[in-house]
């Protein structure tokens, strides 16, 4: 079965400050997918990544960046320098490559970010 | 904008009742997806259909149905609604090619109150 645990249920820092969001799965699948999403408190559902389970590499996009290391069977998320608007509930997600495509989510943290 | 609509965007009804929740997936997107979203459960899939057939069946209780239109849309429909059915309900699209996982892009959500 496939599981996603987000240890972290509340974050809470100050603007400009790093913060680092904890994913990890569990599937006994060779090839999956993994996702990033944010929920602002407009309560919206926005995708920020994919990721196939070959692809080990790390991705940076302006201030996001993913590290995902199959080895530890996680996918890392990492605000630099964050701010205000950055606050949100972000959630993680499994997907199976074959057969049903659902996303299997993480329980979400809540990050607040501080001015 | 995802481009995935949902109506109504709020929900008011009482216990015993019937609803029915729309979503228009993204231009092209020949799946839809629904999710619940609830305080105690979390994110849970419920039902997948894929250019009108059902593909994938989740945690869908037997009051709940849904059904994909020849235009796209879908439509899930609650009966004998619950107080515990109360619930940020998402409807979400992609259009995968064939194997593998295409990325599924969130509506803003339904929000159902149970009275």
């Amino acid at each position: 079965a496939q599981k996603v645990t987000q240890a972290q249920t509340e974050i809470s820092v100050v603007e400009k400050e790093d913060v680092t969001l904890d994913c990890v799965y569990e599937t006994r699948d060779t090839t999956y997918y993994l996702f990033w999403y944010k929920q602002p408190p407009s309560g919206e559902l926005v995708f920020l990544i994919r990721r196939n389970s070959f692809d080990e590499q790390n991705e940076i996009s302006g201030r996001y960046s993913w590290n995902f290391q199959k080895s530890t069977s996680s996918f890392n998320f990492t605000i630099t320098a964050s701010q205000v608007v950055d606050s949100a509930v972000y959630f993680c997600a499994l997907s199976e490559a074959d057969g049903a495509q659902k996303l299997v989510f993480g329980q979400g943290t809540r990050l607040t970010i501080n001015p | 904008d995802s481009g995935v609509t949902q109506t109504p965007k709020h929900l008011i009804t009482a216990t015993g009742q019937r609803v029915t929740l729309r979503c228009s997936p993204r231009s092209g997107d020949l799946s839809v997806y629904w999710y619940q979203q609830s305080l105690d459960q979390g994110l849970q899939f419920l039902i997948q259909y894929y250019n009108g057939e059902e593909r994938a069946k989740g945690n869908i209780l037997e009051r709940f149905s849904a059904q994909q239109f020849p235009d796209l849309h879908s439509e899930l429909n609650l009966s004998s609604l619950e107080l515990g059915d109360s619930a940020l309900y998402f409807c979400a699209s992609s259009n995968p090619a064939g194997a593998g996982t295409d990325t599924q892009y969130f509506g803003p959500g339904t929000r159902l109150t149970v009275l």
